[in-house]
């Protein structure tokens, strides 16, 4: 069965820092999504992407976050300057449908940041 | 936009025992409604999803689900659990023309031997 695959699985960077999370979505799908979530708490929507550009995005999604496909299978999420409370797992997760449709998300299996 | 309640964080079960895990929605338009489940350091897995049509759907793993408009709920049930139910389970809302999934804070689901 088809699978996003989400890289690293794990890792820790000092505050500051900047972090880039990288992801493979479903080869056929055309609507991408970050999400996050914090240790103990709701998963949270971060932004979607269609066509090339942010589609929708959360409160969360300020300045220090972008997203990009850089090539015909990468989305990937930059964390421009990391603060301790950016720490938590990330999902990405990829549909066929998106708004107009019923639309249903295959996620990743996440991954972890740390932030010292 | 829609919030998603989960009413129960912890649910202890004795393994082949029944269980419900409940979730409540509220939603200004037409919502799609889901179950993900979360295994111990892995992803989210889909478990069933209501579209539309008949209001009881079954997903992965004997669970299965009722949508009850009038109540605004989307009850998960299993008839007999097994240990390796033990997991997170994510009740999550989506409406017409949203790009956004919004999630319950989950049920954390404990089967005792």
């Amino acid at each position: 069965e088809p699978e996003v695959t989400q890289t690293p699985s794990h890792q820790v960077t000092q505050m500051g820092q900047e972090v880039i999370l990288r992801c493979v979505p479903i080869s056929n799908h055309l609507y991408f999504y970050w999400y996050r979530q914090i240790l103990g708490q709701k998963v949270e929507f971060l932004v979607s992407f269609y066509n090339n550009e942010i589609s929708e995005k959360s409160e969360i999604f300020d300045d220090q976050f972008s997203v990009e496909r850089p090539d015909g299978s990468n989305f990937t999420l930059k964390i421009r300057s990391t603060k301790l409370e950016d720490s938590a797992m990330y999902f990405c997760a990829s549909s066929s449908t998106g708004p107009s449709g019923a639309n249903v998300l295959t996620f990743g299996a996440g991954s972890r940041l740390t932030v010292l | 936009a829609q919030s998603v309640t989960q009413l129960d964080s912890q649910v202890p079960v004795f393994e082949e025992a029944p269980v419900e895990l409940r979730c409540n929605y509220s939603s200004s338009v037409s919502v799609y409604l889901f179950w993900y489940v979360q295994y111990p350091n892995q992803g989210l897995q889909l478990l069933l999803k209501y579209l539309s049509g008949s209001t009881l759907v079954k997903g992965i793993n004997g669970f299965e689900a009722e949508f009850n408009k009038s109540q605004t709920s989307f009850h998960l049930r299993k008839p007999s659990v097994h240990i390796s139910d033990t997991a997170e389970y994510f009740c999550a809302a989506s409406g017409a023309g949203s790009y956004q999934l919004t999630f319950g804070k989950g049920t954390k689901l404990s089967v005792i031997p």
